[in-house]
């Protein structure tokens, strides 16, 4: 098991450009989360799958942001027109369901910095 | 929101010496799971706490949890220099399916 695998793990993008990242989870976890970090604070939520079903999706999930997760494995995220602030790390992590609480594992983030 | 505050901000201890971190949070948890991470890195996974747990361990750490009071501890004894990180408890609500984090813990040990 190599564990969450997140691609690029870093990405210098213009501002107005669409970046799209790409996360690998733990293979069989049907849960798989993305979270957004800034510098100082704690992972916020962005979305959440269950296999391929888009779950549950943050306010903070602009509609320049669209994720998905087509087959129940790989998952992306794309940022569209990008903005300053989007500059963060995205973490994505996964879990395998169980009854009364599941660990979810991270992976090493994907930073992007829009200059 | 964010749900969990972890208190000190930061910490800064001599090598084998304790670290005590706390977690506060607002609303009923299904579980609480403290994660470490390194400058710049993904987080690790440490431990996880179910509602009805009050304690756990795990190696050189301990983890407590009030529910009446709404806190969690966390606890490594005997600190090393490579536990040098920023720590984060997270709450789980509901059925698990969000997890949300706290500002974390800056923990430096001093060799």
């Amino acid at each position: 098991d190599t564990g969450v695998s997140q691609d690029p793990r870093h990405k210098i993008t213009k501002r107005g450009q669409n970046v799209t990242f790409r996360c690998d989870p733990i293979s069989e976890h049907n849960r798989l989360y993305w979270y957004r970090q800034t510098l100082g604070q704690g992972p916020e939520f962005l979305t959440y799958f269950q296999n391929e079903a888009q779950l549950e999706k943050s306010r903070l999930l602009s509609d320049r942001f669209s994720a998905e997760r087509p087959k129940g494995s790989f998952s992306t995220l794309e940022i569209q027109r990008t903005e300053q602030g989007d500059s963060a790390m995205y973490l994505c992590a996964s879990s395998h369901q169980t009854g009364s609480g599941n660990t979810i594992y991270f992976g090493e983030g994907s930073w992007l910095t829009v200059v | 929101s964010q749900q969990g505050e972890e208190d000190p901000q930061a910490l800064s201890i001599q090598e084998g010496e304790n670290a005590t971190m706390n977690c506060s949070y607002k609303t009923s948890i299904n579980n609480l799971q403290w994660y470490r991470q390194n400058s710049g890195r993904g987080l690790v996974h440490l431990i996880l706490i179910r509602s009805n747990e009050r304690e756990k361990h795990s190696g050189r750490l301990r983890v407590t949890l009030d529910t009446s009071k709404k806190s969690s501890s966390l606890l490594i004894t005997a600190s090393r220099a490579a536990d040098t990180a920023s720590y984060f408890c997270a709450t789980g609500i509901n059925t698990g399916n969000q997890f949300y984090f706290g500002t974390g813990t800056s923990l430096t040990v001093i060799p």
